[in-house]
């Protein structure tokens, strides 16, 4: 059965401690890794796109990767406007689309 | 530029009534998708269309949801009759492409069924 998986739930940084967001899988051929972030009450809102293992995105203090089981979100020096869901996404071989439940952070100042 | 624009912004409404959602996608975008977000199951695909034309709708739950796009310009999920369970953030995205290109949200609707 496909499954996409995210961990942490939720994650308190503070201002300028550097993390990481995982995201595991295990889907029948993987076509595409998507990650969003969402503020409350907005919609997701489109980072990056991953299509194979050894792929690095980078934008601002964000850079994902991508292995064959799962994708990771390297937050650096973490501003409190970094605070948010970051949703990761990925499309199948058969074509379908699977969202994780997301990890929340929260970066204090 | 607009971004993809959904109304009503919030609904409640009773168990028993219909309830129609609306989306506007970006100008020039090929593809509609209509997603339902929900605590306990995150964010889940109910369909989408491409070119106008439905291409998958295995995740619309039940009969009671339907969704059309007359054209390029206009959508519509509608729910009949709607139950308290189908109270959720329901969103609307399109894209130009289908599921392999980023897709552009619009900020949901929340629906409350009593």
């Amino acid at each position: 059965e496909d499954q996409v998986t995210q961990s942490p739930e939720a994650l308190r940084l503070q201002e300028g401690e550097s993390s990481s967001l995982n995201c595991s899988y295990t889907v029948s051929g993987l076509r595409g890794l998507f990650w969003y972030r969402q503020d409350p009450g907005k919609g997701p809102e489109f980072l990056f796109t991953l299509y194979s293992a050894g792929e690095e995105k980078e934008k601002e203090r964000l850079k994902a990767t991508l292995t064959k089981k799962e994708s990771f979100l390297h937050i650096t020096a973490p501003k409190p406007e970094d605070s948010a869901t970051y949703l990761c996404a990925v499309q199948t071989g058969a074509n379908n689309l699977f969202f994780g439940t997301g990890t929340r952070l929260t970066v204090i100042p | 530029d607009a971004g993809v624009i959904q109304s009503p912004r919030h609904e409640v409404t009773e168990m028993g009534q219909e309830v129609t959602l609306r989306c506007k996608p970006i100008s020039g975008h090929n593809s509609l998708f209509w997603y339902r977000q929900t605590m306990m199951r995150g964010l889940e695909l109910l369909i989408y269309f491409n070119n106008n034309v439905p291409i998958d709708d295995s995740g619309m739950p039940e009969d009671r949801f339907s969704a059309k796009m007359p054209n390029a310009s206009f959508s519509t999920l509608k729910i009949q009759p709607s139950e308290p369970r189908d109270s959720a953030v329901y969103f609307c995205a399109s894209s130009l492409g289908q599921l392999d290109q980023p897709q552009h949200f619009g900020d949901g609707t929340r629906l409350s069924i009593l």
